[in-house]
């Protein structure tokens, strides 16, 4: 299993330009998550999916952001208009039972 | 979910045993004992977890006190390949069910493993 893989991995955009940011979650898991880390928050959940269907997403900053998945393996995370304090890195994590699995995460940064 | 506190770093010898505290004095019947661990620059990797008794697999050892108000990770013989930042979560729900299954992390314990 090539386990969650996250597209690009590295980003770097200018100020008011759209993001998107993509994940694939491991074949089979029926939650997907998006989380964001700074060093000054901390890891955060944005939002998560069951069964292709937003359950939460409480965490999401803004109506900046938004993210879809519209089917068991894709999920995109988008931000419309970057601004630089999303600069981030973005995880996207999928899970089955008890354990999550992350991806390697995308590294965003606004200019 | 009941908050945990840990330690903001530790550090440990290679070769030796790395025992990482967390405390969850107000952890309820219902929550399991969770660690997760972040690797620089990689995401969090899922180690071990508990309800009440004892665990243990190819990776940690995980006791719980009896009152189940703090909790230790063991890694039994540390390399530099576990120098990590380590969390500890406590949170409702053994597998994915309904609103319970958020995942929030907290600080977390620096571990630093040197020659």
């Amino acid at each position: 299993d090539a386990g969650v893989i996250q597209s690009p991995r590295h980003e770097v955009t200018e100020m008011g330009q759209e993001v998107t940011l993509r994940c694939k979650p491991i074949s089979g898991h029926d939650y997907l998550f998006w989380y964001r880390q700074t060093m000054m928050r901390g890891l955060e959940l944005l939002i998560y999916f069951n069964n292709n269907v937003p359950i939460d997403d409480s965490g999401m900053p803004e109506d900046r952001f938004s993210a879809k998945m519209p089917n068991a393996s894709f999920s995109t995370l988008k931000i419309q208009p970057s601004e630089p304090r999303d600069s981030a890195v973005y995880f996207c994590a999928s899970s089955l039972n008890y354990g999550y699995t992350f991806g390697s995460g995308t590294r965003l940064t606004v200019v | 979910d009941a908050k945990t506190t840990q330690p903001t770093s530790m550090d440990c010898a290679e070769g030796r045993a790395a025992n990482l505290p967390c405390n969850h004095s107000t952890i309820s019947g219902n929550e399991y004992v969770y660690w997760y661990r972040q690797i620089h620059s990689q995401g969090p990797q899922y180690i071990i977890h508990g309800l009440k008794n004892n665990e243990t697999n190819e990776m940690a050892s995980l006791i719980i006190t009896e009152d189940r108000k703090s909790s230790t990770l063991i890694l039994p013989h540390a390399t530099l390949r576990d120098t990590a930042v380590y969390y500890c979560i406590v949170r409702v729900a053994e597998a994915p069910s309904g609103g319970y299954n958020k995942l929030i992390f907290g600080a977390g314990t620096r571990l630093a493993v040197h020659p």
